[in-house]
């Protein structure tokens, strides 16, 4: 059973940029397609983008569109996700997923990535 | 962008009692939906998708019915370890996918 493994919690200062790492351990991407989903304090979960790491190819949410990047890397079985221009609302817990793509079956543990001065 | 709503915010349930959770989104996602359980502290976990197909290994107190735009999860001889938070995702309208805001079920 494929596991997904994320980096450890960050704490950021406004403006900065985060990458996020998610390894799949004890296997690998196959053609799944990798998402990446966000929960701020007591808010529901924000789907931010995905990857297809065997095509590269990506999608993103408008919202976040000029902010984030999200890459693979098949031959480490780790896919990322970076976010620039950090601001205080962007303090929540990121989860990757793997999946079809259109609903996500297995998540990572999550990442609390906290923006503060 | 499809808009998700879930109520009610908070049900009370008995173990051993059914609970009935509704979703609702803001324009047809035909049955291009999803159910998703989160613990305290936990990720979310995949419950059910295409409306109303089990993922592996959820037992089968857990039925999802419905269409177009109004949607339940139920929930049946509810056991402890089902109390948590429950959101509804659609897919049929993307990008952006969508999800509810949540229904907490907690013991009554």
């Amino acid at each position: 059973q494929v596991q997904l493994v994320q980096s450890g919690a960050e704490v950021k200062k406004p403006g900065s940029s985060v990458k996020v790492s998610c390894k799949a351990s004890g296997g690998s991407f196959n053609n799944f397609e990798i998402t990446w989903v966000r929960q701020a304090p007591g808010q529901r979960l924000e789907w931010m983008g995905g990857i297809i790491p065997i095509f590269g190819t990506t999608k993103y949410a408008q919202e976040f569109q000029d902010r984030v990047t999200i890459t693979a890397d098949e031959s480490t079985n780790t896919a990322y996700m970076d976010l620039s221009n950090l601001r205080s609302e962007d303090t929540a817990v990121y989860y990757c997923a793997r999946g079809t793509g259109w609903y996500f079956e297995n998540w990572g543990q999550g990442t609390l990535i906290t923006v503060s001065s | 962008e499809i808009v998700m709503t879930q109520s009610p915010a908070t049900l009370s349930v008995s173990p051993g009692e059914r609970a009935t959770l509704s979703c609702r989104a803001s324009q047809s996602v035909i049955t291009n939906l999803a159910w998703y359980q989160q613990k305290p502290g936990q990720s979310p976990r995949l419950l059910i998708y295409a409306t109303s197909t089990r993922a592996t290994g959820v037992p089968p107190r857990f039925s999802g019915s419905g269409s177009g735009t109004d949607f339940t999860l139920t929930i049946s001889d509810l056991q402890s370890e089902d109390f948590a938070v429950y959101y509804c995702q659609q897919y049929h309208n993307w990008p952006p996918f969508t999800f509810g805001p949540g229904t907490t079920v907690d013991i009554k």
